[in-house]
Protein backbone atom coordinates (compact mmCIF):
# COMPACT_ATOMS: atom_id res chain seq x y z
CA UNK A 1 0.00 0.00 0.00
CA UNK A 2 1.55 3.56 -1.18
CA UNK A 3 -0.30 5.74 0.52
CA UNK A 4 -4.03 7.51 -0.99
CA UNK A 5 -3.65 8.13 -4.29
CA UNK A 6 -5.34 10.39 -6.28
CA UNK A 7 -6.59 10.37 -10.56
CA UNK A 8 -5.44 12.39 -12.31
CA UNK A 9 -3.18 14.33 -10.89
CA UNK A 10 -4.19 16.96 -13.69
CA UNK A 11 -7.17 17.52 -15.22
CA UNK A 12 -7.33 20.97 -17.64
CA UNK A 13 -11.29 21.25 -18.91
CA UNK A 14 -13.37 23.78 -20.42
CA UNK A 15 -15.98 26.66 -18.57
CA UNK A 16 -19.23 24.57 -18.80
CA UNK A 17 -17.73 20.81 -18.63
CA UNK A 18 -18.33 17.60 -15.84
CA UNK A 19 -15.40 16.93 -13.93
CA UNK A 20 -14.86 13.68 -11.68
CA UNK A 21 -11.72 13.21 -9.26
CA UNK A 22 -11.48 9.80 -7.89
CA UNK A 23 -9.38 9.35 -4.27
CA UNK A 24 -8.50 5.54 -3.34
CA UNK A 25 -7.93 5.43 0.45
CA UNK A 26 -5.64 3.87 2.22
CA UNK A 27 -6.98 0.43 2.24
CA UNK A 28 -8.25 0.06 6.44
CA UNK A 29 -9.26 3.78 6.87
CA UNK A 30 -12.99 3.84 6.96
CA UNK A 31 -12.62 7.92 7.08
CA UNK A 32 -12.42 10.14 4.03
CA UNK A 33 -12.15 13.73 3.40
CA UNK A 34 -11.76 15.83 0.69
CA UNK A 35 -10.51 19.31 0.54
CA UNK A 36 -9.93 22.20 -1.87
CA UNK A 37 -6.43 24.10 -1.97
CA UNK A 38 -6.49 27.89 -3.91
CA UNK A 39 -3.28 29.67 -4.56
CA UNK A 40 -1.12 31.40 -1.73
CA UNK A 41 -4.47 29.39 0.72
CA UNK A 42 -4.10 26.68 3.03
CA UNK A 43 -6.22 23.88 2.27
CA UNK A 44 -10.14 24.35 2.66
CA UNK A 45 -12.45 21.37 3.98
CA UNK A 46 -15.23 20.28 1.68
CA UNK A 47 -17.23 16.99 3.06
CA UNK A 48 -16.29 13.87 4.59
CA UNK A 49 -17.32 10.39 4.70
CA UNK A 50 -17.15 7.87 7.69
CA UNK A 51 -17.57 4.15 5.35
CA UNK A 52 -19.87 4.86 2.64
CA UNK A 53 -21.89 7.68 4.79
CA UNK A 54 -21.38 10.97 4.08
CA UNK A 55 -21.80 13.19 7.54
CA UNK A 56 -20.57 16.51 6.80
CA UNK A 57 -20.51 18.61 4.03
CA UNK A 58 -18.80 22.51 3.63
CA UNK A 59 -21.20 25.31 2.69
CA UNK A 60 -18.30 25.44 -0.10
CA UNK A 61 -19.34 22.73 -1.43
CA UNK A 62 -22.43 24.14 -4.36
CA UNK A 63 -25.23 21.88 -5.34
CA UNK A 64 -22.94 21.68 -8.89
CA UNK A 65 -20.41 19.09 -6.55
CA UNK A 66 -21.11 16.10 -5.52
CA UNK A 67 -18.94 13.29 -3.82
CA UNK A 68 -19.59 9.25 -3.35
CA UNK A 69 -17.73 6.56 -1.74
CA UNK A 70 -20.56 3.43 -2.67
CA UNK A 71 -19.12 1.08 -1.29
CA UNK A 72 -16.89 2.57 1.60
CA UNK A 73 -13.38 2.03 -0.73
CA UNK A 74 -12.88 4.59 -3.11
CA UNK A 75 -14.67 8.34 -3.57
CA UNK A 76 -15.31 10.07 -6.10
CA UNK A 77 -15.96 14.02 -6.58
CA UNK A 78 -17.52 15.43 -9.46
CA UNK A 79 -17.90 18.93 -10.41
CA UNK A 80 -20.78 19.61 -13.06
CA UNK A 81 -20.54 23.14 -15.32
CA UNK A 82 -17.37 24.07 -14.44
CA UNK A 83 -16.44 27.66 -13.68
CA UNK A 84 -13.53 29.02 -13.58
CA UNK A 85 -13.58 29.77 -9.64
CA UNK A 86 -13.52 25.57 -9.64
CA UNK A 87 -9.57 25.36 -10.25
CA UNK A 88 -7.74 24.42 -7.89
CA UNK A 89 -5.97 21.62 -6.07
CA UNK A 90 -8.49 18.98 -5.28
CA UNK A 91 -6.88 16.84 -2.15
CA UNK A 92 -8.29 13.75 -0.59
CA UNK A 93 -7.10 12.23 3.15
CA UNK A 94 -8.01 9.38 4.78
CA UNK A 95 -7.75 8.50 8.58
CA UNK A 96 -8.60 5.55 10.36
CA UNK A 97 -11.82 5.74 13.38
CA UNK A 98 -9.63 4.29 16.07
CA UNK A 99 -6.08 5.91 17.78
CA UNK A 100 -5.82 9.61 17.15
CA UNK A 101 -7.09 9.89 14.05
CA UNK A 102 -3.92 11.43 11.82
CA UNK A 103 -5.08 12.12 8.34
CA UNK A 104 -3.04 10.70 5.29
CA UNK A 105 -3.37 13.56 2.24
CA UNK A 106 -3.55 12.06 -1.19
CA UNK A 107 -0.71 13.97 -3.61
CA UNK A 108 -4.07 15.62 -5.07
CA UNK A 109 -5.62 16.37 -8.20
CA UNK A 110 -4.94 19.99 -10.28
CA UNK A 111 -7.75 21.18 -12.08
CA UNK A 112 -7.56 24.03 -14.19
CA UNK A 113 -10.36 25.45 -15.85
CA UNK A 114 -10.65 27.38 -18.88
CA UNK B 1 -16.52 30.33 13.74
CA UNK B 2 -12.70 28.67 14.23
CA UNK B 3 -9.70 30.80 12.68
CA UNK B 4 -6.38 29.97 12.10
CA UNK B 5 -3.88 33.26 11.22
CA UNK B 6 -0.22 32.33 10.07
CA UNK B 7 1.00 36.26 10.01
CA UNK B 8 4.00 34.89 7.79
CA UNK B 9 4.09 33.90 4.10
CA UNK B 10 7.77 33.58 3.83
CA UNK B 11 10.99 33.29 6.74
CA UNK B 12 14.08 33.15 4.88
CA UNK B 13 16.77 31.89 7.35
CA UNK B 14 20.39 30.85 7.33
CA UNK B 15 21.42 27.20 8.17
CA UNK B 16 22.11 26.88 11.28
CA UNK B 17 19.97 29.77 13.06
CA UNK B 18 17.08 29.86 14.87
CA UNK B 19 13.39 29.55 13.18
CA UNK B 20 9.84 30.14 15.11
CA UNK B 21 6.61 30.08 12.93
CA UNK B 22 4.13 32.19 14.26
CA UNK B 23 0.70 30.47 14.73
CA UNK B 24 -2.86 31.64 16.20
CA UNK B 25 -6.48 30.58 16.61
CA UNK B 26 -9.22 31.58 17.50
CA UNK B 27 -11.98 28.82 18.62
CA UNK B 28 -14.66 28.78 21.51
CA UNK B 29 -14.26 24.75 22.46
CA UNK B 30 -11.19 22.36 23.12
CA UNK B 31 -8.85 22.47 20.15
CA UNK B 32 -6.43 20.14 19.01
CA UNK B 33 -3.51 21.87 16.79
CA UNK B 34 -1.38 20.20 14.37
CA UNK B 35 1.64 21.48 12.26
CA UNK B 36 1.57 20.27 8.94
CA UNK B 37 4.36 20.14 6.04
CA UNK B 38 4.77 20.22 2.50
CA UNK B 39 8.30 19.36 1.14
CA UNK B 40 8.65 20.48 -2.83
CA UNK B 41 6.59 17.87 -4.75
CA UNK B 42 5.42 15.73 -1.99
CA UNK B 43 2.42 15.01 -0.22
CA UNK B 44 1.37 17.20 2.74
CA UNK B 45 2.35 15.38 5.84
CA UNK B 46 1.84 15.43 9.32
CA UNK B 47 5.00 16.67 11.21
CA UNK B 48 3.65 17.13 15.25
CA UNK B 49 0.29 17.35 17.17
CA UNK B 50 0.18 19.29 20.46
CA UNK B 51 -1.16 16.56 22.42
CA UNK B 52 1.74 14.48 21.69
CA UNK B 53 4.33 16.86 23.11
CA UNK B 54 6.98 15.70 21.20
CA UNK B 55 9.73 16.80 19.14
CA UNK B 56 9.79 16.13 15.43
CA UNK B 57 12.93 16.56 13.52
CA UNK B 58 14.00 19.39 16.38
CA UNK B 59 10.63 21.30 16.14
CA UNK B 60 8.64 21.77 19.09
CA UNK B 61 5.19 23.57 19.59
CA UNK B 62 3.36 23.95 22.46
CA UNK B 63 -0.22 25.09 22.78
CA UNK B 64 -0.42 28.16 24.75
CA UNK B 65 -4.33 28.56 25.53
CA UNK B 66 -3.95 31.82 27.00
CA UNK B 67 -2.37 33.64 23.92
CA UNK B 68 -3.93 31.14 21.46
CA UNK B 69 -1.49 30.17 19.89
CA UNK B 70 1.09 27.48 18.97
CA UNK B 71 3.87 28.38 17.04
CA UNK B 72 6.61 25.76 15.49
CA UNK B 73 10.15 26.54 16.68
CA UNK B 74 13.21 25.21 16.03
CA UNK B 75 16.77 25.96 17.30
CA UNK B 76 18.79 25.44 14.68
CA UNK B 77 17.80 25.35 11.52
CA UNK B 78 18.83 22.94 8.20
CA UNK B 79 18.63 23.29 4.39
CA UNK B 80 16.49 20.53 4.37
CA UNK B 81 14.38 22.51 6.91
CA UNK B 82 12.86 24.49 3.36
CA UNK B 83 9.50 23.74 3.12
CA UNK B 84 5.67 24.68 3.10
CA UNK B 85 3.96 24.64 6.67
CA UNK B 86 0.59 25.23 7.52
CA UNK B 87 -0.99 24.97 11.42
CA UNK B 88 -4.61 23.49 11.14
CA UNK B 89 -7.19 22.81 14.18
CA UNK B 90 -9.49 20.34 14.42
CA UNK B 91 -12.10 20.32 17.22
CA UNK B 92 -11.53 17.67 20.17
CA UNK B 93 -13.53 15.18 20.14
CA UNK B 94 -14.12 11.54 21.75
CA UNK B 95 -13.56 9.42 18.53
CA UNK B 96 -10.74 11.62 17.16
CA UNK B 97 -12.15 12.52 13.52
CA UNK B 98 -13.02 15.98 12.25
CA UNK B 99 -11.91 18.25 9.54
CA UNK B 100 -9.28 20.36 9.24
CA UNK B 101 -9.25 24.16 9.73
CA UNK B 102 -5.77 25.10 8.00
CA UNK B 103 -3.59 28.50 7.85
CA UNK B 104 -2.65 29.84 4.92
CA UNK B 105 0.98 28.72 4.98
CA UNK B 106 4.53 29.96 6.24
CA UNK B 107 7.34 29.41 3.19
CA UNK B 108 10.75 28.33 4.99
CA UNK B 109 13.45 28.90 3.36
CA UNK B 110 16.86 28.03 5.12
CA UNK B 111 19.99 29.41 3.09
CA UNK B 112 23.37 28.00 3.47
Amino acid sequence: DTGVSQDPRHKITKRGQNVTFRCDPISEHNRLYWYRQTLGQGPEFLTYFQNEAQLEKSRLLSDRFSAERPKGSFSTLEIQRTEQGDSAMYLCASSLKQGLGEQYFGPGTRLTVT
Amino acid sequence: AQRVTQPEKLLSVFKGAPVELKCNYSYSGSPELFWYVQYSRQRLQLLLRHISRESIKGFTADLNKGETSFHLKKPFAQEEDSAMYYCALKRATTDSWGKLQFGSGTQVVVTP
